[in-house]
């Protein structure tokens, strides 16, 4: 069965610097991999997904995300961050044999220091 | 266009309780599913349902059922509640059954706790 694992709950940043969050995956399969973003008192909306092709990935609001399969790695970059960046991201993973079930992460809290 | 649309947004439980979670789409999605979020755990998928008449487990199916009887419902029951069930719970849809050709698009939670 697939997993996902998000290293760090918790991750503040300065605005204007890097943001690096962290996700590795379990999957038996070639997986399809997603990154979520949760703003406060709302469901969640999809910020980028790989399903093939391309390892990297382009996603709205300036983030990014490349899948390394040796690593079985999916991290999510921005190169600058915004204080409109804080939020909880989530990162996701379906197997292709399976692409109905979706499972979530626990998610990383980003907070953006002025 | 509504999207989907969860009732209610908060609900108090006694233990033994029983009650049903609605979930609704205008968007003709064929798939949708129930998460529930807690601290620290991300979202669990609860059950799932492909299309009208179809519906399988998720991580957590203990304590809840479900049917999809029509495209655009998507009921979450909860029999007896217990603590344990108290939680943020999300229903989310999609075009396809094969996710990947297509975000979820999710509603805005319903906040249950049972005391």
């Amino acid at each position: 069965a697939q997993s996902v694992t998000q290293l760090g709950s918790h991750v503040s940043v300065s605005e204007g610097a890097l943001v690096l969050l962290r996700c590795n995956y379990s999957s038996s399969v070639p997986p399809y991999l997603f990154w979520y973003v949760q703003y406060p008192n709302q469901g969640l909306q999809l910020l980028l997904k790989y399903t093939t092709g391309a390892t990297l990935v382009k996603g709205i609001n300036g983030f990014e995300a490349e899948f390394k399969k040796s690593e079985t790695s999916f991290h999510l970059t921005k190169p600058s961050a915004h204080m409109s960046d804080a939020a909880e991201y989530f990162c996701a993973v379906s197997e292709t044999s399976s692409a109905s079930k979706i499972i979530f992460g626990s998610g990383t809290r980003l907070s953006i220091r002025p | 266009n509504a999207g989907v649309t969860q009732t209610p947004k908060f609900q108090v439980l006694k233990t033994g309780q029983s009650m049903t979670l609605q979930c609704a789409q205008d968007m003709n999605h064929e798939y949708m599913s129930w998460y529930r979020q807690d601290p620290g755990m991300g979202l669990r998928l609860i059950h799932y349902s492909v299309g009208a008449g179809i519906t399988d487990q998720g991580e957590v199916p203990n304590g809840y059922n479900v049917s999809r009887s029509t495209t655009e419902d998507f009921p979450l029951r909860l029999l007896s509640a217990a603590p344990s069930q108290t939680s943020v719970y999300f229903c989310a849809s999609s075009i396809t059954p094969s996710s990947y050709n297509s975000p979820l698009h999710f509603g805005n939670g319903t906040r249950l706790t049972v005391t």
